[in-house]
């Protein structure tokens, strides 16, 4: 069975650091791209950051509202990928979503996390 | 960046009932796209992608149509399950976008 499983939320205070953890099981990891996706309160869905498989040159792509604060990286012999957030915002407030690519450089998403809760507040 | 709408906002129906929800896309995206449903709380679930392909295990009550600007998802007939909201997203080039939702409960 897949399963992808999102870690690491919680309450920060605007400015500093978080990083999430996506764990996966139940397929093979290194042949599919990932990626983070996520939703404020009440609001819609938001794409966030995508990695290729490493077959597939392991490269990353970002959304203008969080290129260059955060990064997203996969560990493929821990079956994980990840998301590291800097300098959050208040506006970074949201349920944080992993999911995994249909294929190695897929733009669909087949299999998601439950979310983690991320909220950036003084 | 490509730009997605979609209509209703929000549709009001019956169990059994007919429902078509449509997404267009600012500029055209061949069939890159795919459509996925959510419910309160939970993680979406991938429905439709390639604008028309039916993921594995998704009833067939639900299709998808369209290519280059335009785009349909149709329950032909709505079951009490199907209550969500639905979100179209384009996968023809970075950044992906989702349309704003479309919310189906009921009447």
């Amino acid at each position: 069975e897949v399963q992808l499983v999102e870690s690491g939320g919680g309450l920060v205070q605007p400015g500093r650091s978080l990083r999430l953890s996506c764990i996966t099981s139940g397929f093979t990891f290194g042949d599919h791209a990932m990626s983070w996706f996520r939703q404020a309160p009440g609001k819609g869905l938001e794409w966030l950051s995508f990695i290729r498989s490493n077959p597939y040159g392991g490269t990353t792509e970002y959304a203008a509202s969080v290129k260059g604060r955060f990064t997203i990286s996969r560990d493929d012999s821990k079956r994980l990928a990840y998301l590291q957030m800097n300098s959050l915002k208040i506006e970074d407030t949201a349920v944080y979503f992993c999911a995994r690519g249909a294929a190695h450089s897929s733009g669909w998403f087949d299999y998601w996390g439950q979310g983690t809760l991320v909220t950036v507040s003084s | 960046d490509i730009q997605m709408t979609q209509s209703p906002s929000s549709v009001s129906a019956s169990v059994g009932d007919r429902v078509t929800i449509t997404c267009r896309a600012s500029q055209p995206i061949s069939t890159w796209l795919a459509w996925y449903q959510q419910k309160p709380g939970k993680a979406p679930k991938l429905l439709i992608y390639g604008a028309s392909n039916l993921q594995t295990g998704v009833p067939s009550r639900f299709s998808g149509s369209g290519s280059g600007t335009d785009f349909t998802l149709t329950i032909s007939s709505l079951q009490a399950e199907d209550f969500a909201t639905y979100y179209c997203q384009h996968a023809n080039s970075f950044p992906f976008t989702f349309g704003p939702g479309t919310k189906v409960d009921i009447k």
